[in-house]
């Protein structure tokens, strides 16, 4: 099974702040990631396929990068609507398809 | 648009039974595969089935295999997710998605909590 290393688990940051958020594969993914941003009590929602195609309606603000075991997500400028908690998730095997344990954003 | 409604969950002891139902609109359903796909406390969410849109397909994660059945009915725009031996380690929240690998589509979650 493909496990994926997000992060940090937990990161403090400020309002309008630039971010960078890790995740890690155990085995070489080519660009099959995903990554998905939930918020309490919400289901979680797309925001970049393909380790770098923003969903529909995804603020330019997120960008994804990488390929291979290593990837980003960048949130140029955090808003107050992005702390939230970011999943990755590996496409490449599937099923299962799994997802990483999550880096939660805090606001400091 | 495309909406998913969850309903069935609840509160059950280990060894119980539950039945989950999602209601599709917006989409043409038959032609569409579903999944589901749960979020327990403190983990990452985790696919345990789809089914295609004939519902002659049918695959599950190895951690359900053998407890839960999912089906569907295309005539009511409907998927359901029959679970069975329920453990301490079902709990969580179950969303139905649209699609298998890429979710661009989920319902607003039911959650289902398993205890003695």
């Amino acid at each position: 099974e493909i496990v994926l290393t997000q992060s940090p688990a937990t990161l403090s940051v400020s309002p309008g702040e630039r971010v960078t958020l890790s995740c890690r594969a155990s085995q070489s993914l080519s660009t099959l990631l995903a990554w998905y941003q939930q918020k309490p009590g919400q289901a979680p929602r797309l925001l970049i396929y393909d380790a770098s195609t923003r969903a529909t309606g995804v603020p330019a603000r997120f960008s994804g990068s990488g390929s291979g075991t290593e990837f980003t997500l960048t949130i140029s400028s955090l808003q107050s609507d992005d702390f939230a908690i970011y999943y990755c998730q590996q496409v490449y095997n599937w099923p299962p398809g799994n997802f990483g344990q999550g880096t939660k954003l805090e606001i400091k | 648009q495309v909406q998913l409604v969850e309903s069935g969950g609840g509160f059950v002891k280990p060894g119980g039974s539950l039945r989950l139902s999602c209601a599709a609109s917006g989409f043409n359903f038959d032609e569409e595969y579903m999944s589901w796909i749960r979020l327990a406390p403190g983990k990452g969410p985790e696919w345990i089935s789809y089914i295609s849109g004939s519902g002659y397909t049918e695959v599950y994660a190895d951690s359900v295999k053998g407890r839960f059945t999912i089906s569907r009915d295309n005539a009511k725009n409907s998927v359901y997710l029959q679970m069975h031996s329920l453990r301490v380690e079902d709990t969580a929240v179950y969303f139905c998605a649209r699609d298998i690998r890429l979710f661009h589509f989920w319902g607003q979650g039911t959650q289902v909590t398993v205890s003695s």
